[in-house]
């Protein structure tokens, strides 16, 4: 069994500040762990996925995520956040090894102020 | 090239009546599941297919709900005597087959009064 929490379901940050969304998992088997985008009235987008190569994965638009599995999180970062980056996030994960489904946290919706 | 395609994007039905959603996925792609998103219950999973395999149905939340994939391409979700609780928005992902990534169509908004 799997499951996914997400700390803080609201984050606000200023443009040009550092972004920090928080995921922690749990898995019973070694995991794949997936970061999702959702802008308003859109679907999802992947923005990054870890699948046991290299644990600091980088991604679209600036994002990277480090896997650390003594801490069993997958953090989500960009060291300067642009407006265009206000959407909800969302951390999955999925069993290794086949392609099942993913299991995600509740999100969290990320402001950014002017 | 094209990626996933949902329709209708949006639907209004009445409590009591049957509704289908249809999903055509990334042309190549044998994995399909659905995701049902909704504001009490976050993003949860329905059902999963893979090519010619028996559907995982772990997910569907009764058995008013219900999904075919025909040619082993386009998806229909099918929910019988639909209920106020129904409402949600129901995503649609493909993948190939194997540890992939899933790309998620835009969505139908379902709304049942």
């Amino acid at each position: 069994a799997q499951s996914v929490t997400q700390l803080g379901s609201h984050v606000s940050v200023s443009e040009g500040a550092l972004v920090l969304l928080r995921c922690n998992y749990s898995s019973s088997v070694p995991p794949y762990l997936f970061w999702y985008v959702q802008y308003p009235n859109q679907g999802l987008q992947l923005l990054l996925k870890y699948t046991s190569a290299a644990t600091l994965v980088k991604g679209i638009n600036g994002f990277e995520a480090e896997f650390k599995k003594s801490e069993t999180s997958f953090h989500l970062t960009k060291p300067s956040a642009h407006m265009s980056d206000a959407a909800e996030y969302f951390c999955a994960v999925s069993p290794s090894g086949s392609a099942r489904q993913l299991t995600f946290g509740s999100g969290t919706q990320l402001t950014v102020l002017p | 090239g094209a990626g996933v395609s949902q329709s209708p994007s949006n639907k209004v039905t009445e409590k009591g009546k049957d509704v289908e959603l249809r999903c055509d996925p990334i042309s190549g792609h044998t994995a399909l599941y659905w995701y049902r998103q909704s504001l009490g219950q976050g993003l949860e999973f329905l059902i999963y297919f893979q090519g010619n395999s028996a559907p995982d149905k772990s997910g569907l939340p009764s058995d008013r709900f219900s999904a075919e994939r025909t040619g082993g391409s386009v998806s229909t979700l099918t929910i019988q005597r639909t209920q106020q609780e129904d409402s949600a928005v129901y995503l649609c992902a493909s993948s190939l087959a194997g540890p992939e990534t899933q790309y998620f169509g835009p969505g139908t908004r379902l709304l049942v009064l």
